[in-house]
């Protein structure tokens, strides 16, 4: 299993450019989450979805877009990128949303320049 | 908003001594999991302890859980250069309840293992 995989790695921005951020799980997860991780704030959520076509805001939603139309890809779009999103994204994923553990298996990161 | 709160921010240690890092939350959780962050990767689940459990064991670490302090230590004993990454707590509060899927992380404690 390759596990979580998120693409790109690296992306440089100009402000009010839109992408999207490419994130897939090989181990049939039910549950899929974005964060953001910056330097001195940990990691905030951003959006999560408990399963194919559901999808929930986290702690910091503005500026990004979810869908989950499929239970292995969950991407996460910038609409009108801003340099307050410059950031390292991380996409996890978990086994069953009512398991009692939540252990949740994390990708590599994006790294996201906005100029 | 934080949950958890990591303590020390930083820590440096030499080589084959023990490791000492706290958590601590602010409202009643389920359980309490570590994880771990090399430089430039994704997070790595390390250990959960639920609610109930005061201690748990796993290779050279060793979690404690004081539920009425609310707090957490992590303890890595006979340190290696290897360990050196940042160690996150992450809660699951009970206030989420059932039907909720969403860890909250700490801002992490740095650690440096010097050989």
């Amino acid at each position: 299993n390759a596990g979580v995989t998120q693409t790109p790695k690296f992306q440089v921005l100009k402000t009010g450019q839109s992408m999207t951020l490419q994130c897939a799980q090989d181990m049939n997860h039910e549950y899929m989450s974005w964060y953001r991780q910056d330097p001195g704030m940990g990691l905030r959520l951003i959006h999560y979805s408990v399963g194919a076509g559901i999808t929930d805001q986290g702690e910091v939603p503005n500026g990004y877009n979810v869908s989950r139309s499929t239970t292995e890809d969950f991407p996460l779009r910038l609409l009108s990128a801003a340099p307050s999103q410059t950031s390292v994204y991380f996409c996890a994923s978990m086994g069953r949303p009512r398991s009692p553990s939540k252990t949740q298996y994390f990708g590599p990161g994006t790294r996201l320049l906005v100029l | 908003s934080q949950q958890g709160e990591e303590d020390p921010q930083a820590l440096s240690i030499q080589e084959g001594e023990n490791a000492t890092m706290n958590c601590s939350y602010k409202t009643s959780i389920n359980n309490l999991q570590w994880y771990r962050q090399n430089s430039g990767r994704g997070l790595v689940h390390l250990i959960l302890i639920r609610s109930n459990e005061r201690e748990k064991h796993s290779g050279r670490l060793r979690v404690t859980l004081d539920t009425s302090k609310k707090s957490s230590s992590l303890l890595i004993t006979a340190s290696r250069a290897a360990d050196t990454a940042s160690y996150f707590c992450a809660t699951d509060p009970t206030y989420s309840g059932a039907g909720s899927y969403q860890l909250t992380f700490g801002k992490g404690t740095k650690l440096s293992v010097i050989p």
